[in-house]
C-alpha cells in the first residue's frame, strides 16, 4: 500500500499565506489521484474542504485553494485566520481500489 | 438534510467480533459508494474500506483485509462493517462517509478493543 506524506506541522502568521503539500510514495501526484483535503478540529469529525484537486464545497472559505504543485497535491491558505488552526489531512485514491490518508499537518496560526 | 449516523460501537475483547452500522438519510443512498474511515485515539485518519453503490465491488485496507467485511442494505439505507478477530490496534473512532465529494461524514462511533 502506498504511503502519503505531509508536513507534520506548519506555522503561519495571522493574515499570512501557507502551503501544505501531499506526496505519494508511488511518484507524482496527479488529478487521477482525486486529491482531497480535510480539516479536523479537536473533538470534531473531519470536514471536507477540497475534492478532486481544486473543487470547493459551499462551506469552504475562499481563502483555501487546492492545486498540483511540483509533483504533489497542495492546499494553500491565503490570509490565515485564527479559526484555521486545525489538523489538515490529504487523501489520495489509487485507481479507486485503495485510498490512503496522509499523516496530517498540524497548522498553527500564531 | 444529508446525514450519516453511525452506531454499534462499544468495548469488546481481543479476538471477538462487532458489527457497526451507518444509517443514511436525506439522499438516494443506493446511488453512492460509501467508505469507512477510522481514527485511533490521538492519531491520524486511516481509510478502512469502500463499497460500490450496488455492493458489487468492495475494497479494504491491508490492515483489515480478511478480518473486516463491508456490506450494505439499500432497502434499509444502511451500511455495515462486520469486524472479526479484533485486535487492540483496531481501537478507534469509526466514521462512514459518502464517496461523492467525501461528504457527509457521520459523527463516528467508538470501538474499544481491550481485555
Amino acid at each position: 500500500q502506498a504511503v502519503v506524506t505531509q508536513e507534520p506541522s506548519l506555522t503561519v502568521s495571522p493574515g499570512g499565506t501557507v502551503t501544505l503539500t501531499c506526496g505519494s510514495s508511488t511518484g507524482t501526484v496527479t488529478s487521477g489521484h482525486s486529491p482531497y483535503w480535510f480539516q479536523q478540529k479537536p473533538g470534531q469529525a473531519p470536514r471536507t474542504l477540497i475534492y478532486d484537486t481544486n473543487n470547493k464545497h459551499s462551506w469552504t472559505p475562499a481563502r483555501f485553494s487546492g492545486s498540483l504543485l511540483e509533483g504533489k497535491a497542495a492546499l494553500t491558505l491565503s490570509g490565515a485566520q485564527p479559526e484555521d488552526e486545525a489538523e489538515y489531512y490529504c487523501l489520495l485514491s489509487y485507481r479507486g481500489a485503495s485510498w490512503v490518508f496522509g499523516g496530517g499537518t498540524k497548522l498553527t496560526v500564531l | 438534510q444529508v446525514q450519516l449516523v453511525e452506531s454499534g460501537g462499544g468495548v469488546v475483547q481481543p479476538g471477538r467480533s462487532l458489527r457497526l452500522s451507518c444509517a443514511a438519510s436525506g439522499f438516494t443512498f443506493s446511488s453512492y459508494a460509501v467508505h469507512w474511515v477510522r481514527q485511533a485515539p490521538g492519531k491520524g485518519l486511516e481509510w478502512v474500506s469502500v463499497i460500490s453503490y450496488d455492493g458489487s465491488n468492495k475494497y479494504y485496507a491491508d490492515s483489515v483485509k480478511g478480518r473486516f467485511t463491508i456490506s450494505r442494505d439499500n432497502s434499509k439505507n444502511t451500511l455495515y462493517l462486520q469486524m472479526s478477530s479484533l485486535r487492540v490496534e483496531d481501537t478507534a473512532i469509526y466514521y462512514c462517509a459518502r464517496d461523492k465529494w467525501f461528504d457527509p461524514w457521520g459523527q463516528g462511533t467508538l470501538v474499544t478493543v481491550s481485555s
